[in-house]
């Protein structure tokens, strides 16, 4: 293991509090990405983003948001506007447009107190 | 945009039977198709692939076939270990993309 690492493992929120779940990566890929896992519903693509300073948002981005900064850091911020917020987050890399493959880290699992 | 169904949703099999996966996909411009493992508290780890251009591959116990014509690909695991149980996901990326969807996953359980 090793490679991209995702903070906390896990992490609670009270209603109408933001958190911010942390990845970063030092695989110097260019592409990195956020998806969310729901029992029964596979991986949900929340935003991913292809370079520093741009991002885009995927199938299910109302109530997140990201920044992309730095190349190694993509970090997530579950807004209070996202009103289930409870699930398994997983932050991906790929080396980018050349090459498909994902890499994940280990996850942080997200619960409303 | 591409859609990607997995099926079964759970498949239960004996030590030493084989096990098989099946997704299609609706985008036939799609042309990149890779399966990730999940084991239980870890995360997804990528185990085969395969391009539009190939009909099949093999790796050890676990191959995989395309069929672009009927727009699906399935995983087949040869005699299944105790460690084969996981969650299978399939996705499918399109072309000039690297985006990829996925199906829902597949729960395999190998009972010894």
């Amino acid at each position: 293991d090793g490679g991209i690492t995702q903070s906390p493992k896990y992490l609670f929120r009270k209603e109408g509090q933001n958190v911010t779940l942390s990845c970063e990566q030092n695989l110097n890929h260019d592409a990195m990405y956020w998806y969310r896992q729901d029992p029964g519903q596979g991986l949900r693509l929340i935003y991913y983003s292809q370079i520093v300073n741009d991002f885009q948002k995927g199938d299910i981005a109302e109530g997140y948001s990201v920044s992309r900064e730095k190349k190694e850091s993509f970090p997530l911020t579950v807004t209070s506007a996202q009103k289930n917020p409870t699930a398994f987050y997983l932050c991906a890399s790929s080396i980018g447009a050349t090459n498909e493959k994902l890499f994940f880290g280990s996850g942080t699992q997200l619960s409303v107190l | 945009g591409e859609n990607v169904e997995q099926h079964p949703s759970t498949l239960s099999v004996q030590e030493g039977d084989s096990a098989v996966i099946k997704c299609t996909y609706s985008d036939s411009a799609s042309n990149y198709f890779p399966w990730y493992k999940q084991e239980l508290g870890k995360r997804p780890q990528l185990i085969i692939d395969i391009r539009s251009n190939v009909g099949e591959k093999k790796d050890q116990r676990i191959a995989v076939t395309l069929n672009k014509t009927a727009k699906h690909f399935s995983l087949h695991i040869t005699e299944t270990q105790p460690e084969d149980s996981a969650v299978y996901f399939c996705a499918a990326i399109e072309g000039g993309s690297y985006i990829p969807t996925f199906g829902r996953g597949t729960s395999l359980i190998v009972h010894p």
